[in-house]
């Protein structure tokens, strides 16, 4: 069974920095790019960032690039997002998701994980 | 970046009546276009992807249709768990983008 589970959200100044990793199981990890998706309290879906199956392409939206990093340990089946100079409309829950397409990012989202929260807030 | 319009925001309808939801791209997309159902508290589902294909274990009443940039998503007859919020995803082009969703609501 294909499963995703999140952790390191929490409540953080604006400013501040946070690291999210999202632990994957039920499936070859890196025979798959993964996404991280947001969702402010009672608003829609918001893609963050994805990473190939590799590790080696990366994409941001812009509302966080430069400021967030994704990366992949494909060793420990493990995915993170380093979150630098956080800001209040960053608050959100954070989904890790599987990549439908094999290494490629560009794709759709067939499981997620069920969310952590970050809150940003001084 | 690519823009995904759904309508109608709001859809109230009664346990066996036919939803029809909508999503329309900016600019064509051809079929890369998926749907997903989320319920409150829970992380979104995909339901079809490439506008037409069901993803697994996915009941047959419900249907995806469209290409370019006109997309629907048909339910056929509503059952008691289908009442949530359902959102479009294009993978076109970066960024991906979602719709704002359209909530079906039990009238």
């Amino acid at each position: 069974e294909v499963q995703m589970l999140e952790s390191g959200g929490g409540l953080v100044q604006p400013g501040g920095s946070l690291r999210l990793s999202c632990g994957a199981s039920g499936f070859t990890f890196g025979s798959h790019a993964m996404s991280w998706v947001r969702q402010a309290p009672g608003k829609g879906l918001e893609w963050v960032s994805s990473i190939s199956g590799s590790g080696g392409s990366t994409y941001y939206a812009d509302s966080v690039k430069g400021r967030f990093t994704i990366s992949r340990d494909n060793s420990k089946n493990t995915l993170h997002l380093q979150m630098n100079s956080l800001r209040a409309e960053d608050t959100a829950a954070y989904y890790c998701a599987r990549c439908e397409r094999g290494n490629t990012a560009l794709a759709h989202l067939g499981y997620w994980g069920q969310g952590t929260l970050v809150s940003v807030s001084s | 970046e690519i823009v995904l319009t759904q309508s109608p925001a709001t859809l109230s309808l009664s346990p066996g009546e036919r939803a029809t939801l909508s999503c329309r791209a900016s600019q064509s997309i051809s079929i890369f276009l998926a749907w997903y159902q989320q319920k409150p508290g829970q992380a979104p589902r995909l339901l079809i992807y490439d506008a037409s294909t069901r993803a697994t274990g996915i009941p047959a009443r419900f249907s995806g249709s469209g290409s370019g940039t006109d997309f629907t998503l048909t339910i056929s007859s509503l059952e008691s768990e289908d009442f949530a919020v359902y959102y479009c995803q294009q993978r076109s082009d970066w960024p991906l983008t979602f719709g704002g969703g359209t909530k079906v609501e039990i009238k």
